[in-house]
């Protein structure tokens, strides 16, 4: 059973920092690409950033491009967001995602994580 | 540019059934979509991914209920025998080289 989660949610003040971590298992990690997703209160799904499996393509949105770093430990099954220069409308739910094609860096999202909240606020 | 659009509300009875759509910007028509479930309060959950053909392939455990289908540059949802349960928010999402991934503004659907 594939399962994701996410943590490191909290809040943070503008301008700060933290990283978010989504756990895997349930399928060969590091043939996957992954993705993080969020979701504003009250508001859509917005992609933020996707990694291909091995770690060495990464592709962000225009909001969050020069401010988040994605990442992924393959040994660890684990998938990572590094939130810098943090600002209110970063403020949202984040959810990881793997892509369901192996082997393909972007595609059709085939499982989620639970979500993890981030509060940007002073 | 990509776009993907969402009517923003649809709302059908209890037991009967319901078509969303998904509409494909000028020049995308051959996209593939895939469709999520959002329930209250949860994540999404990936109900299939959608062909320009119209075949679909859907995500584990998903019921025979929902299908799609597509027309020139729209993607369908259909929703039969609608249950309280399937009172969410839909989205589409499609992806490709350059634009990577991209979601439509989701429709709330009622179930009356």
């Amino acid at each position: 059973e594939v399962q994701l989660l996410e943590s490191g949610g909290g809040l943070v003040q503008p301008g700060g920092s933290l990283r978010l971590s989504c756990a895997a298992s349930g399928f060969t990690f590091s043939t996957y690409a992954m993705t993080w997703v969020r979701q504003a209160p009250g508001k859509g799904l917005e992609w933020v950033s996707s990694i291909s499996g091995r770690g060495d393509s990464t592709f962000y949105a225009d909001s969050v491009k020069g401010r988040f770093t994605i990442s992924r430990d393959n040994s660890k099954n684990t998938l990572y967001l590094q939130m810098n220069s943090l600002r209110a409308e970063d403020t949202a739910v984040y959810y990881c995602a793997k892509v369901r094609e192996s082997g393909y860096d972007y595609g059709a999202f085939d499982y989620w994580g639970q979500g993890t909240l981030l509060t940007v606020s002073s | 540019q990509l776009v993907l659009t969402q009517s923003p509300s649809a709302s059908a009875s209890l037991g009967a059934s319901v078509k969303l759509t998904c509409t494909l910007s000028s020049g995308h028509s051959n996209y593939a979509i895939a469709w999520h479930q959002q329930q209250p309060e949860k994540g999404p959950r990936f109900l299939m991914r959608l062909y320009s053909d119209g075949s679909h392939s859907k995500g584990d455990g998903i019921p025979d209920r929902f299908s799609g289908s597509s027309s020139g540059a729209e993607r369908y949802l259909t929703i039969s025998s609608l249950q309280s349960e399937d009172e969410a928010d839909y989205y589409c999402q499609t992806w490709g080289t350059g634009i990577h991934e991209v979601f439509g503004g989701g429709t709330k659907l009622t179930v009356l």
